[in-house]
């Protein structure tokens, strides 16, 4: 099993192009979050998907929206990035049935010029 | 507001020093905690879990305990293969997560 898969690994954009970050999990969870981790900020969480269909904000939102494309594939988008939006991005999938034991991908990192 | 506070920033320890890392919290409703483990350049891997005061884990050098109001992760005789950047997160209510900023742990040979 692959786990969390997360592409691309490494983007460079200009300010206002758009990107879709992929993430793919194998492991039949049901939930799964996209988290943003900054120097001396922590992860902090950006949307999350408690299942199939549902898709809820978490702490900071802004400027990002999600498709729940299936079971498996949960995607973030970027329609107009700005330079505040460098950073890693992280991809991290959970059962989801009271047991919400996270398992992350291995990141995207972003920079926007 | 709910928070969760990791201390100290950065430890460093010579081989065999044991010691101990905090998470403190004031997330209510706490769900779960979990501790994560983050080499440089990759995503958190997961260590525990716990959820009830009183609670403790334990893999190989590694034991987690759970209070009220805080966290630690002790440390017996590390190696240097331990050295990492050690988080810790909590579930409030729902699906939302606080994360702490993270242990910076060196172990020096």
């Amino acid at each position: 099993n692959a786990g969390v898969t997360q592409t691309p690994k490494f983007q460079v954009l200009k300010t206002g192009q758009s990107m879709t970050l992929q993430c793919a999990q194998d492991m039949n969870h049901n939930s799964m979050y996209w988290y943003r981790q900054d120097p001396g900020m922590g992860l902090r969480l950006i949307y999350y998907s408690a299942s199939e269909g549902t898709t809820d904000k978490g702490e900071v939102p802004n400027g990002y929206n999600v498709s729940r494309l299936n079971k498996r594939e949960f995607s973030l988008r970027l329609e107009s990035a700005a330079p505040s939006q460098t950073s890693v991005y992280f991809c991290a999938s959970s059962a989801g049935t009271h047991q919400e034991t996270q398992y992350f991908g291995p990141g995207t990192r972003l920079l926007v010029l | 507001e709910d928070q969760v506070t990791q201390s100290p920033e950065a430890l460093r320890l010579q081989e065999g020093e044991s010691s101990s890392l905090n998470c403190s919290y004031t997330v209510s409703g706490l769900r779960g905690l979990f501790w994560y483990r983050q080499d440089p350049g990759k995503g958190p891997e997961f260590l525990f879990t716990l959820y009830s005061a009183g609670e403790e884990k334990e893999k190989e050098r590694l034991k987690a305990t759970l209070t009220k109001k805080e966290s630690f992760l002790h440390i017996t005789a590390p190696k240097p293969e331990d050295s990492a950047t050690y988080l810790c997160a909590v579930q409030g209510p729902g699906n939302q997560f606080y994360f702490g900023t993270g242990t910076s742990l060196t172990v020096i040979p």
